[in-house]
């Protein structure tokens, strides 16, 4: 399977403890994106990766959230502390950017981490 | 600053009868619009696209779209319902207002279709 992969697909975590999550993008793909859904909602954008460069992370990620993307291939999403209202579904997405133009193509999902916070 | 508005957040239809579900974006530049699919359990599968060419868009299990810049919208049609089709649907707006391109997604539209 060639698609977006994440893991691990469920993880259960009591309040204060540090979580980590991984993504491996689509290989040919420069970039990557990570997102949070909660029940009922769409997905709400936390951080953005071009290669291995951060360039956009939203104000929903606070201190305690750390991404990062070594060398432009999979990525990491790190909670530190968690607390209840982390619970949601992680998701992580990734696509091809084009050279010329404003407009944008798809992106891929994967099939996310649901975190749970007991 | 771009996002997206989707009318209803839930929409029941009958089998065999036409879908309509509807979106409204804002958007400073030319931006592309995506209409993503979530089945329970299941990951976003990307329905459709429009990326500045036919305004017109078709997509997968006979979805499309129509891209109408004077009103903003981006309503996705499908002309008989199908019991396969219920699932949450959300409507996508992606351009470079803040430099990056970042995908906006809306709330969600629920779809139900009864038998």
């Amino acid at each position: 399977d060639t698609g977006v992969s994440q893991n691990p697909r469920h993880k259960i975590t009591k309040r204060g403890q540090n979580v980590t999550f991984r993504c491996d993008p689509i290989s040919e793909h420069n970039r990557l994106y990570w997102y949070r859904q909660t029940l009922g909602q769409g997905p709400e954008f936390l951080t953005y990766f071009q290669n291995e460069a951060q360039l956009e992370k939203s104000r929903l990620l606070s201190d305690r959230f750390s991404a990062e993307r070594p060398k432009g291939s999979f990525s990491t999403l790190e909670i530190q502390r968690t607390e209840q209202g982390d619970s949601a579904m992680y998701l992580c997405a990734s696509s091809l950017s084009l050279t010329t133009g404003r407009t944008n193509t798809e992106a891929f999902f994967g099939q996310g981490t649901r975190l749970t916070v007991v | 600053a771009q996002s997206v508005t989707q009318l209803d957040s839930h929409v029941s239809v009958s089998e065999g009868t036409p879908v309509l579900l509807r979106c409204n974006y804002s958007s400073s530049y030319s931006p592309s619009l995506f209409w993503y699919v979530q089945h329970p359990n299941k990951g976003l599968q990307l329905l459709l696209k429009y990326t500045s060419a036919a305004t017109l868009v078709k997509g997968i299990n006979g979805f499309e779209a129509e891209f109408k810049k004077s009103e903003t919208s981006f309503h996705l049609t499908k002309p008989s319902a199908h019991m396969s089709d219920a699932a949450e649907y959300f409507c996508v707006v992606s351009d470079r207002t803040s430099g990056t391109y970042k995908y906006i997604f809306g709330t969600g539209t629920r779809l139900k279709v009864l038998a």
